[in-house]
């Protein structure tokens, strides 16, 4: 059973340029969540998709945003990049757990970006 | 407001046991988690414990959960080289439908010597 894949797995942007991210997540599994981990912030909450609908949304500007697919894949966008946006994005699968129950990400194994 | 603490590094010895802590501040948290992330990777499940138990145990890890004081532990019993790592706490609330905003602690970045 294939994990959860993120691409690219590196990159390197430059201040004012935008990056898209992309994520596919476990098949079956129709949540997806968006992480950012940072060494000073540690891992902030970015959004979370179910059936292409954000579901939930974390405390960063509207520079970053997300969309789902049909297929349950997913994307995240940031515009204008800004030095303090390199950081490890991490996506997350799980099966919608509905109002009660554990929610069981897994995680994929990030992408790393960096704003020179 | 929502807010997971732990410690930031543990050192011991090969065979030793581990005993990483966590506390929390929301008490409407339904589940609290363990995950474990190694080097170049993303964050694997180790466990996790629904808030109305007092204790798991899963092989060489067992969790305890004290509710009244908003505090959980994670030991992790004959710890061996390959647990070395950092493990992150974090807890869910239970928002009716919103499944993936766990709120994590920093993280305890875990040395084994051996």
């Amino acid at each position: 059973k294939a994990g959860v894949t993120q691409t690219p797995r590196y990159l390197i942007k430059t201040r004012g340029q935008q990056v898209t991210l992309s994520c596919s997540p476990i098949s079956g599994h129709r949540s997806v969540s968006w992480y950012q981990q940072t060494p000073g912030q540690g891992l902030q909450f970015l959004f979370e998709y179910f059936s292409e609908t954000q579901r939930n949304k974390g405390n960063f500007p509207g520079r970053f945003s997300g969309r789902q697919f049909s297929n349950s894949r997913s994307e995240m966008n940031v515009s204008t990049l800004e030095l303090g946006d390199s950081a490890l994005y991490l996506c997350a699968s799980s099966r919608d757990r509905g109002s009660s129950g554990a929610n069981v990400l897994t995680f994929g194994a990030g992408s790393r970006l960096t704003v020179l | 407001g929502e807010d997971v603490e732990q410690s930031l590094f543990l050192s011991v010895r090969e065979g030793d046991s581990s005993v990483i802590n966590c506390t929390y501040t929301d008490s409407s948290s339904t589940y609290l988690y363990w995950y474990k992330q190694e080097p170049g990777a993303g964050l694997q499940l180790l466990t996790y414990i629904f808030s109305n138990m007092d204790m798991k145990q899963d092989q060489r890890l067992t969790v305890l959960l004290n509710k009244k004081d908003k505090h959980l532990s994670l030991r992790i019993a004959d710890t061996q080289t390959g647990d070395s790592a950092i493990y992150f706490c974090a807890e869910s609330m239970n928002y009716g439908g919103s499944q993936g905003n766990l709120i994590f602690g920093k993280g305890t970045k875990l040395s084994v010597k051996p």
